[in-house]
């Protein structure tokens, strides 16, 4: 079965760092561009960032351009999203989401994880 | 605001048709593959259309896709209760080197 499963989401006062973590199975993670993707509550989808399936290549949103670093760890089948510099505005449901062309970026999002939560508070 | 703008809401009767437009510009739409997502209550976004007009498989063919220069539109037909979600739009934008979404479409079956 495809699956991406979200970790290392929780509470951290304004100014803090956190690292999220997406661990893929069921497909080949390095042929496959990645993507971040957040929900605040009650409110619309917001992408954040993308890598390429080597990894050679990173995209951001200009709202997090700067204190979010997107990497990957083809070995470990594992996406990661280093966020510093967070601010309460940052606080969100954070999604991250497989590419659904093979080798190619496209932000056709086929396969979803079901979300870590982000808190930002002191 | 969001790049992609789309209406807010829309509603319809079960069994009917609906509509949902997403209008954008040259750098994203224009020159972009469009993709529509649907977001049921609680659960994470479902992709329903990729490259502008194409369903992955398992969904249903009530679900379509069109692309007209910087405007993309999602019709589903054959309304059910079950269709009752959030609705998103989303390309790439070759300006921004930046994926884009719409804002959300709320779609209510009456």
């Amino acid at each position: 079965e495809v699956q991406l499963l979200e970790s290392g989401g929780g509470l951290v006062q304004p100014g803090g760092s956190l690292r999220l973590s997406c661990a893929a199975s069921g497909f080949t993670f390095s042929n496959y561009a990645m993507s971040w993707v957040r929900q605040a509550p009650g409110k619309g989808l917001e992408w954040l960032s993308a890598i390429s399936n080597s990894g050679a290549n990173t995209y951001y949103a200009d709202s997090v351009k700067g204190r979010f670093t997107i990497s990957r760890d083809n070995s470990r089948n594992t996406l990661y999203l280093q966020m510093n510099s967070l601010r309460a505005e940052d606080r969100a449901l954070y999604y991250c989401a497989k590419d659904a062309k093979l080798l190619v970026l496209r932000v056709s999002l086929d396969i979803w994880g079901q979300g870590t939560m982000v808190t930002v508070s002191s | 605001q969001s790049v992609l703008t789309q209406p807010p809401s829309v509603s319809a009767a079960p069994g009917q048709k609906v509509t949902i437009s997403c209008s954008g510009s040259s750098s994203n739409i224009g020159n972009n593959f469009v993709s529509w997502y649907q977001q049921l209550p609680g659960t994470a976004p479902k992709l329903l259309i990729y490259e502008n007009n194409k369903r992955p498989s398992g969904i249903p063919d009530r679900f379509s896709g069109s692309k007209s220069g910087t405007s993309a539109t999602l019709g589903i037909t054959g309304l059910q209760t079950g269709d009752e979600a959030d609705y998103y739009c989303g390309a790439w934008d070759s300006s921004l080197s930046a994926g884009v979404f719409g804002g959300g479409t709320k779609l209510t079956v009456l």
